[in-house]
C-alpha cells in the first residue's frame, strides 16, 4: 500500500523558519504537492513538482526533496500561515495518497 | 476562470441514498480528470477516486481500496458535471466531499489548485 507520513504539529514563532516532512517509499518515485488548508476552507495548492510555487504563493514558500522525503519549508513564519498542511503524492494507476496532515501553529 | 461548483449540503438518514455533484467551468471539462476527496469531521484528507469524464466506459474510473464498492463516481459531460454516489449511507459517511480537477499524465495524476466548495454531507438518525 502507498502511505506518506507526517508529523501530527509543529509550531515555530513568528519570523522562524517552519519545516514540514512527508516520508513515503512513493516518493522516492513520485513527485508531490503540497496543500494548504484553513479552517472552514477549501485545501489551496501551495507546492507542486517537489519544489515549484504556483503563482500567486508567497516566496516564504518552498519545497525540497531528498530520496523518500520531502519537505516543505515556510522561510519567516506568519501568523497567516497556521494552517493543516499536507503532502500528496501519486499512487499507480491514476490513485493518489494524502499525508496524514500536520497542524502548524505560528505564535 | 476556472471553476468548481458543488451541490449544497444535505441532511441523510442512514439506509438512504445520496448523489452529490461537481460542475466545472471555464475549461475543457471532458479533458481534466476529477477527483474526490473526503474530510471526516476534525480529520486529515483522503483521497476518494478519480474520473475521467470523456472515458467512454469504466475504464476511465478509479477507487481508492478503501472507498471501492462504498461510493460510486460517475459523470455526464453533457452537462459539465461529475457526481458521487452512495447506494446506503452509514453514520461514518458524514463528512466534507471536496471534488479537484486533477492533473495527470501518464497514469500519475495529482489534485490541482482547482477544487470545488466542498458538500457537506450530514447522516444521522
Amino acid at each position: 500500500s502507498y502511505e506518506l507520513t507526517q508529523p501530527s504539529s509543529v509550531s515555530v514563532s513568528p519570523g522562524q523558519t517552519a519545516r514540514i516532512t512527508c516520508s513515503g517509499d512513493v516518493l522516492a518515485k513520485k513527485y508531490a504537492r503540497w496543500f494548504q488548508q484553513k479552517p472552514g476552507q477549501a485545501p489551496v495548492l501551495v507546492i507542486y513538482k517537489d519544489n515549484e510555487r504556483p503563482s500567486g504563493i508567497s516566496e516564504r514558500f518552498s519545497g525540497s526533496s531528498s530520496g523518500t522525503t520531502v519537505t516543505l519549508t515556510i522561510s519567516g513564519a506568519q501568523v497567516e500561515d497556521e494552517a493543516d498542511y499536507y503532502c500528496y503524492s501519486a499512487a499507480a494507476n491514476n490513485l493518489g495518497v494524502f499525508g496524514g496532515g500536520t497542524k502548524l501553529t505560528v505564535l | 476562470e476556472v471553476q468548481l461548483v458543488q451541490s449544497g449540503a444535505e441532511v441523510k438518514k442512514p439506509g438512504e441514498s445520496l448523489k452529490i455533484s461537481c460542475q466545472g467551468s471555464g475549461y475543457s471539462f471532458n479533458n481534466y480528470w476529477i477527483a474526490w476527496v473526503r474530510q471526516m469531521p476534525g480529520k486529515g484528507l483522503e483521497w476518494m477516486g478519480i474520473i475521467y469524464p470523456d472515458a467512454s466506459d469504466d475504464s476511465g474510473t478509479r477507487y481508492s481500496p478503501s472507498f471501492q464498492g462504498q461510493v460510486t463516481i460517475s459523470a455526464d459531460k453533457s452537462i459539465n458535471t461529475a457526481y458521487l454516489q452512495w447506494s446506503s449511507l452509514k453514520a461514518s459517511d458524514t463528512a466534507m466531499y471536496y471534488c479537484a480537477r486533477s492533473d495527470c499524465s501518464t497514469t500519475n495524476c495529482y489534485p490541482s489548485a482547482y477544487w470545488g466548495q466542498g458538500t457537506l454531507v450530514t447522516v444521522s438518525s
